[in-house]
């Protein structure tokens, strides 16, 4: 079965700094790779999606990469907001499908 | 463009009383659904997944049960709510696997607390 890790489970840094989010898993044989915001007490808002076949995606700030063969992805986040104060999680779909395997997150405060 | 609704957000239920969270999903069709559930501090568990009516998995053994009467609607049951039942509860569609994109788009959520 396919395990999912974030580490670390917490980060805090001053707004305006550059930063760096882990998700490392167990099973190279993945079909994509999803990373999520949740705000508390709220539902998860996709970010990026990683195909098997990619090596990152870019959204405006945020840049998720995926290295299969180490079974790590990142996704980094430029000059950092209060806004971008959340949980964030990775999940990976799994080769035959249908099967949604998430990390615990990442809990990100951004100083002002 | 799709959207998806889950109610109620917030349920305080005793112990022993039934459950029903219901979960519908516009703008598509025969989407991927599914419940998850987010204890406290915790990931997500899947709970069931459905890739058609009728059609349901189970993930784990439990006091739940889901079932899919519709296309593009998903209800989550219990006949008798346990104190371990309380979590966070998340419906949420993908497209057919397959495609390309299976992007998962969730719910708002259910807070669910069982005294």
């Amino acid at each position: 079965k396919q395990e999912v890790t974030q580490i670390p489970a917490a980060l805090s840094v001053p707004e305006g700094e550059n930063l760096v989010l882990n998700c490392s898993f167990t099973d190279s044989a993945i079909y994509n790779l999803q990373w999520f915001r949740q705000d508390p007490g709220k539902g998860l808002t996709s970010l990026l999606l990683i195909q098997s076949s990619q090596r990152e995606q870019t959204s405006g700030r945020l840049n998720a990469s995926l290295d299969k063969s180490s079974g790590r992805s990142t996704l980094y986040i430029a000059a950092s907001q209060p806004g971008d104060s959340a949980t964030y999680l990775c999940a990976i779909e799994s080769n035959t499908g249908n099967q949604f395997y998430f990390g615990t997150g990442t809990s990100l405060t951004v100083i002002p | 463009s799709q959207t998806i609704h889950q109610w109620p957000a917030t349920l305080v239920q005793p112990v022993g009383s039934p459950l029903s969270l219901e979960c519908t999903v516009e703008g598509t069709s025969n989407p991927n659904l599914y419940w998850y559930r987010q204890a406290a501090g915790r990931g997500l568990q899947l709970l069931f997944y459905s890739v058609g009516i009728g059609q349901i998995s189970s993930e784990v053994p439990q006091n739940l049960s889901a079932s899919r009467p519709q296309d593009r609607q998903f209800i989550l049951s219990s006949k008798k709510l346990l104190l371990s039942d309380s979590g966070f509860y998340l419906c949420a569609w993908s497209v057919a696997f397959g495609t390309g994109d299976e992007k998962l788009f969730f719910g708002s959520g259910t807070q669910l607390s069982v005294l």
